[in-house]
This record gives structure tokens, C-alpha cells and sequence, in this order.
């Protein structure tokens, strides 16, 4: 089955601790996305990748850390420093070919803080 | 500054009424444009996109859009809405056409759907 996979859905996170989201994909896509989703404020733009061992940051990646070491897999880590984590995020690829311009998106995670 | 506004944050249509979510944007070139439909707690699904050409475009589910480059809106609509149409819908850009792929989303619209 085709798709792109986040876990978990539901992450908890104490005060003064790292938490890192799964996104893996098996679509062969080469662009990777993360973006936060808080209510009435649409999707932001955290971190993106166009291609393995190559990432950038987007619009609020302050508190985040990413890695891109293999082309299936974009991890994202939100560090101690992110004061405000509780969101739901959202992972995405980019299309190739013919679909090279439009996102795909996963399933989410919903994160809390504890 | 730059931006992609969806100017109503929640509407309420009878089932079988017609529907328009507005979407405007404030980006000066001809951008790509995108409508992404979200169910309560999942990922977001593409409706329609607009690249270029006719600028009436059709999407699943019975959608369409249509670019208006002078009033720089992207319009989403449906003739007769079901129930299973409730759930909240995006607005997004492209600015640069593809030469980027970055995405700017509006804020959504959220859409009830009454008996």
C-alpha cells in the first residue's frame, strides 16, 4: 500500500523533553515537508527537504530539528526549546512526473504537552 | 504583505444547497493554486489544483474552482452539497509557479453541513 506514514498518532510530551515524529513514505518521492497546524491559523511551514542529506528551514523552525538520511524517511524532533509544542503536525511529499507540483499529506500527529 | 485569505471562518449550508468558499491571494505573478479538503483529525486531501489554462477547473467529489486573475481569487464551489461534505477546507498557494514548492495555506473555512 502506498502512502505516507506518521506515527505516532497521539505523542505526549513532559517539560524539558525531546520528542521526535515518524514520517516515512514509500512513494519514492524526492521533497519532504513537515508543517504545524494550530487552530484558526491554517499549516506553517517548519522544515523541507528536497533531496537526501539536504534540508531547509521554513517559516517556524526555531525549537525543531530535522534529518534527511534516507529518501523513505524525515524525522522531526521538537527540542525543549519549543515553548509552545501542542499542535498537530502534518508531514507531506511532493509529487514527481507529472504530479512533481502538487503535496501529499500524511495522517498527522496531534502533540501535548503533559 | 503577502497572504492567502479564506475571509469566512465557518459556514452552515442545507444539504442540497449550493456552496462557495472564497479565497483570495495577494501574490503578484500567476501562482499555482490549490484547494485541500481536511476531516476532523486527518492528513489534508487535494480537491483541485490550478496551473494554468482554462480557468475553470473540476476536482473529485463534485468540486470546481475557477481563477479570476483580476480580482486574484480562487473560488471553490459545488452545485448541491452532501452531508458528507462537512469537514474544513484550505486555500493554498504556490507563489513562484513550482520554482519553489513552498506552499502558503489560508486559515481555512470550516463547513457545517444541516438536514
Amino acid at each position: 500500500d502506498g502512502g505516507i506514514t506518521q506515527s505516532p498518532k497521539y505523542l505526549f510530551r513532559k517539560e524539558g523533553q525531546n520528542v521526535t515524529l515518524s514520517c516515512e513514505q514509500n512513494l519514492n518521492h524526492d521533497a519532504m515537508y513537515w508543517y504545524r497546524q494550530d487552530p484558526g491559523q491554517g499549516l506553517r511551514l517548519i522544515y523541507y527537504s528536497q533531496i537526501v542529506n539536504d534540508f531547509q528551514k521554513g517559516d517556524i523552525a526555531e525549537g525543531y530539528s530535522v534529518s534527511r538520511e534516507k529518501k523513505e524517511s524525515f524525522p522531526l524532533t521538537v527540542t525543549s526549546a519549543q515553548k509552545n509544542p501542542t499542535a498537530f503536525y502534518l508531514c507531506a511529499t511532493r509529487g514527481s512526473g507529472g504530479y512533481k507540483n502538487i503535496q501529499y499529506f500524511g495522517a498527522g500527529t496531534r502533540l501535548s504537552v503533559l | 504583505a503577502q497572504s492567502v485569505t479564506q475571509p469566512d471562518i465557518h459556514i452552515t449550508v442545507s444539504e442540497g444547497a449550493s456552496l462557495e468558499l472564497r479565497c483570495n491571494y495577494s501574490y503578484g505573478a500567476t501562482p499555482y493554486l490549490f484547494w485541500y479538503v481536511q476531516s476532523p483529525g486527518q492528513g489534508l486531501q487535494l480537491l483541485l489544483k490550478y496551473f494554468s489554462g482554462d480557468t475553470l477547473v473540476q476536482g473529485i467529489k463534485g468540486f470546481e474552482a475557477e481563477f479570476k486573475r483580476s480580482q486574484s481569487s480562487f473560488n471553490l464551489r459545488k452545485p448541491s452539497v452532501h452531508w458528507s461534505d462537512a469537514a474544513e477546507y484550505f486555500c493554498a498557494v504556490d507563489p513562484y509557479g513550482g520554482a519553489t514548492n513552498k506552499l502558503i495555506f489560508g486559515t481555512g473555512t470550516l463547513l457545517a453541513v444541516q438536514p
